[in-house]
């Protein structure tokens, strides 16, 4: 079946530094590929989606690319803020529309 | 407008006994979720109903766990004779069928604690 892989964790970065959280899947067929993020207290969230390859998913400074020859979707922050603190879940969506989650990973930065 | 919801916030029951919970997605929409999150874990699929369509229940861990979806709209998820390791976080989630985004829109989950 279906399964994503991401970076485990804890990330705890300093400010500003750069953040890539790595995501591999396996998947038949094309499926679509998202990020979401869970902050602290709050709801899962949509972050990003990439419904085909070479799309890049974009929102709040974080980008992520869909990458089928790779079977990636890395997410990568340039410059991060002590606001991204959450936890991050890598996803895919398959034909069929049944959804995939990784284990998440938490990210932590400090001022 | 209105998110998705979820009831009860919190559930405490003891081993041995059945609970429902229950999901009121975002109206119009026509695909709904289940899944569970344990503690440091990430989302586990459980179940998933689309329009008409006979769901896909392929995630259910058991025959103890049970979904059904009245109307299209109301979602119950029934777990019976509950077992301590049926402790988790149970989320559903829906999504507008044929917007393209196939987002997923998340309630605040409910907290069931098995004694």
């Amino acid at each position: 079946g279906d399964s994503v892989t991401q970076m485990e964790g804890p990330v705890t970065l300093s400010e500003e530094a750069f953040l890539t959280i790595n995501c591999t899947y396996t998947a038949t067929g094309y499926p679509s590929l998202f990020w979401y993020v869970q902050y602290p207290g709050e709801g899962l969230q949509l972050l990003l989606k990439a419904t085909k390859a070479d799309d890049k998913g974009s929102n709040k400074g974080f980008e992520a690319t869909y990458r089928k020859e790779t079977t990636s979707f890395h997410l990568e922050k340039g410059s991060v803020q002590v606001s991204d603190s959450a936890v991050y879940f890598c996803a895919l969506r398959d034909n069929a529309g049944k959804s995939t989650f990784g284990d998440g990973t938490t990210l932590t930065v400090k001022p | 407008g209105a998110g998705v919801s979820q009831s009860p916030s919190n559930k405490v029951t003891e081993k041995g006994k059945d609970v429902e919970l229950r999901c009121d997605p975002i109206s119009g929409h026509t695909a709904l979720y289940w899944y569970r999150q344990s503690l440091g874990q990430g989302l586990e699929f459980l179940i998933y109903f689309q329009g008409n369509s006979a769901p896909d229940k392929s995630g259910l861990p058991s025959d103890r766990f049970s979904a059904e979806r009245t109307g299209g709209s109301v979602s119950t998820l029934t777990i019976q004779r509950t077992q301590q390791e049926d402790s988790a976080v149970y989320l559903c989630a829906s999504i507008l069928q044929g917007s393209g985004t196939y987002e997923q829109y998340f309630g605040p989950g409910t907290r069931l604690t098995v004694t």
